[in-house]
Order: structure tokens, then C-alpha cells, then sequence
């Protein structure tokens, strides 16, 4: 069954510590994204990868950084730079960067504060 | 900027009536609109999607939305709601050669038995 696993579920992060959030896909997709929801605020993009070994800044970039060493994983790193990491975090996929091409959704991390 | 508004935090129906969820849309050139359903502690699945062509959209568990480039709007339309159409519902644009998407802030649908 193709799709897109997030892990884990729930993660607690405490003062000054980075965390990783894991997010892998099965859907031969090129594309995947780190999305960050808080209530009230939809979703907001964190960094976005079109290819292996290539990613971009989205609008919220600060305070986290990504890797894309295989097309299958896109990890998001939340460094103790991030003073406000308390949120949902959603990873997504694509068949392609390409505009019109719907995103499948992970069923997210959700991310709180020691 | 592309940007994407919900005017409504919340829209309450009742079983059986016909629902509509609004969107509104900001792009430079012509936009490629989405809707997306979240339910409680789960990711966004897809709904349905307009590139271009007809200006009604059919998509998936009933739901349709109508394109109106005149008024900017992409509402999400279903005919007769169902309890378990109870979600989050969030509209999204992106524009012709940007690969993000903008979501709107969501609206939550509530549908009474």
C-alpha cells in the first residue's frame, strides 16, 4: 500500500536540544515538502525538494534544516535555534514540483515542549 | 503574491442541506486551485482540483467546487451533507511556474444530525 510515513507520532523536545522528524515515502514521487500547521494559521512551508540531493527554503526556513540523500526520505531537523518548534508537522509528496500536481499528506508529528 | 483567503472559521449545516465552503484567490496569472479535507490528528487528503476547462470541478466523496474567474472565488459546493463531512477544509493556489502551494487559514465544517 503506497503512501507516506511520518514518524513519530508525538515527539517532546527539551531546551536546547535538535530533533528529527522522519518522514519517508513509497510513491515513486520527485517532490516532497515539510509543511508546519498551527491553529488558526493553515499550513506553512518549511523547505521543499524537487530531486535527490536539492532543496529550497520555503517561508518559515529558520530554525530548521533538511536532508534529501534519497529519493524515498526527506528528515526536517528542528535545531534549538527555533524558539517557538510547539506544532503539527506535516511531510508531503508529489509526482513532480510541477504546479498542478496534488500533494499527498503524511498523518503528521505532532511536536511540543518539555 | 499568490494568496488564499476563507473568509468563514466555521460553517454549520445541517444533515441533508446542501453545503458551500468559500474561497477567494489572489495569483499574478491564471491559478491552479485545490481542496483539501483534514480530519482530527491526520494529514490533508485531496479533494479535487481545478487546472483549467470547466468551471465546475467534480471531485471525490460527493463534494464539487465552482470556479468563478470573475469573482476570484473557488467555492467548495456538496449537495447534501453528511455528519461525517465534519472536518477541516482548506482551500490552496498556486500559480503558473511556482511549485508552492498557499493554503488558506482553513474552515471547519460542522454538520449536525
Amino acid at each position: 500500500d503506497g503512501g507516506i510515513t511520518q514518524s513519530p507520532k508525538y515527539l517532546f523536545r527539551k531546551e536546547g536540544q535538535n530533533v528529527t522528524l522522519s518522514c519517508e515515502q513509497n510513491l515513486n514521487h520527485d517532490a516532497m515538502y515539510w509543511y508546519r500547521q498551527d491553529p488558526g494559521q493553515g499550513l506553512r512551508l518549511i523547505y521543499y525538494s524537487q530531486i535527490v540531493n536539492d532543496f529550497q527554503k520555503g517561508d518559515i526556513a529558520e530554525g530548521y534544516s533538511v536532508s534529501r540523500e534519497k529519493k524515498e526520505s526527506f528528515p526536517l531537523t528542528v535545531t534549538s535555534a527555533q524558539k517557538n518548534p510547539t506544532a503539527f508537522y506535516l511531510c508531503a509528496s508529489s509526482t513532480s514540483g510541477r504546479e498542478h500536481q496534488p500533494q499527498h499528506f503524511g498523518d503528521g508529528t505532532r511536536l511540543s515542549i518539555l | 503574491a499568490q494568496s488564499v483567503a476563507q473568509p468563514e472559521d466555521q460553517v454549520n449545516v445541517a444533515e441533508g442541506n446542501p453545503l458551500t465552503v468559500k474561497c477567494t484567490y489572489s495569483v499574478s496569472g491564471n491559478p491552479y486551485l485545490f481542496w483539501y479535507v483534514q480530519y482530527p490528528n491526520r494529514g490533508l487528503q485531496f479533494l479535487l482540483k481545478y487546472i483549467t476547462g470547466d468551471n465546475l470541478v467534480k471531485g471525490s466523496y460527493g463534494f464539487e467546487a465552482e470556479f468563478n474567474k470573475s469573482q476570484t472565488s473557488f467555492h467548495l459546493k456538496k449537495p447534501s451533507a453528511l455528519v461525517s463531512d465534519s472536518a477541516l477544509y482548506f482551500c490552496a493556489v498556486s500559480d503558473i511556474g511556482f511549485q508552492k502551494l498557499v493554503f488558506g487559514t482553513g474552515t471547519r465544517l460542522l454538520v449536525s444530525p
